[in-house]
């Protein structure tokens, strides 16, 4: 059974960078063709994908987002750390981490989901 | 970036209804697309995998079609735990891509 939880505070300030920490279950990023991905969700709005990690370190971002954005990964710990630096109020928003479903392409779906975790930008 | 467009945004419909979202993309996706339920609060839920494909444990009233840059999401009988909001996305190429969502109301 997969599961995944995603921890981090839910209040930071502008300019400030957020890390969140996706803990998960189930699998192993060890595994090939394994991967988790981080989507977020301002209030009211849509889906929004951040980036992906896969099994064997490969890396993807959104365009638009890449040059504040790192994921990494910590295999005994079962975790994915996602950093995004200089917050602004508008990355409000519910950030979630997501399983990889393994998939003949190289950009995939997701089909377990985190609760999320809510982060509010403020001063 | 390959832009997906939902529509409508909001859809009004009666418990048992058949129910039609429809998904364009800007360019060809072949049959790489997903759907997504969302319930209030909570975290998506994958319906749909390549176009037509019902995930495990999803119910037979749902169901997906289409190929290029067309697709539809079909809710045969709506019910009462059908009643959220829907995205599609992209996974033909990154970065990957989210419908704006479908919010199915009850009428």
């Amino acid at each position: 059974q997969i599961t995944l939880k995603e921890s981090g505070p839910t209040l930071v300030k502008p300019t400030q960078t957020l890390t969140l920490t996706c803990t998960f279950s189930g699998f192993s990023l060890s595994t090939p063709g394994e991967g988790v991905g981080w989507v977020r969700q301002p209030p009211g709005e849509a889906l929004e994908w951040l980036a992906l990690l896969y099994w064997d370190d490969d890396k993807r971002y959104s365009p638009s987002l890449k040059s504040r954005l790192t994921i990494t990964k910590d295999i005994s710990k079962h975790q994915v750390v996602l950093t995004m630096t200089n917050m602004d109020p508008v990355d409000t928003a519910t950030y979630y981490c997501a399983h990889r479903q393994k998939t003949i392409t190289v950009a995939t779906r997701f089909d377990h989901w985190g609760q999320g975790s809510p982060v509010t930008v403020s001063s | 970036d390959i832009q997906m467009t939902q529509s409508p945004s909001t859809l009004s419909a009666s418990v048992g209804d058949r129910v039609t979202i429809t998904c364009r993309a800007s360019q060809t996706i072949d049959s790489w697309l997903a759907w997504y339920q969302q319930k209030a609060g909570k975290a998506p839920n994958l319906l749909i995998y390549t176009a037509s494909n019902l995930e495990s444990g999803v119910p037979s009233r749902f169901s997906g079609s289409g190929f290029g840059t067309e697709f539809t999401l079909t809710i045969s009988s709506l019910q009462p735990d059908d009643f959220a909001t829907y995205y599609c996305q992209q996974y033909n190429s990154f970065p990957l891509t989210f419908g704006g969502g479908t919010k199915v109301e009850i009428k």
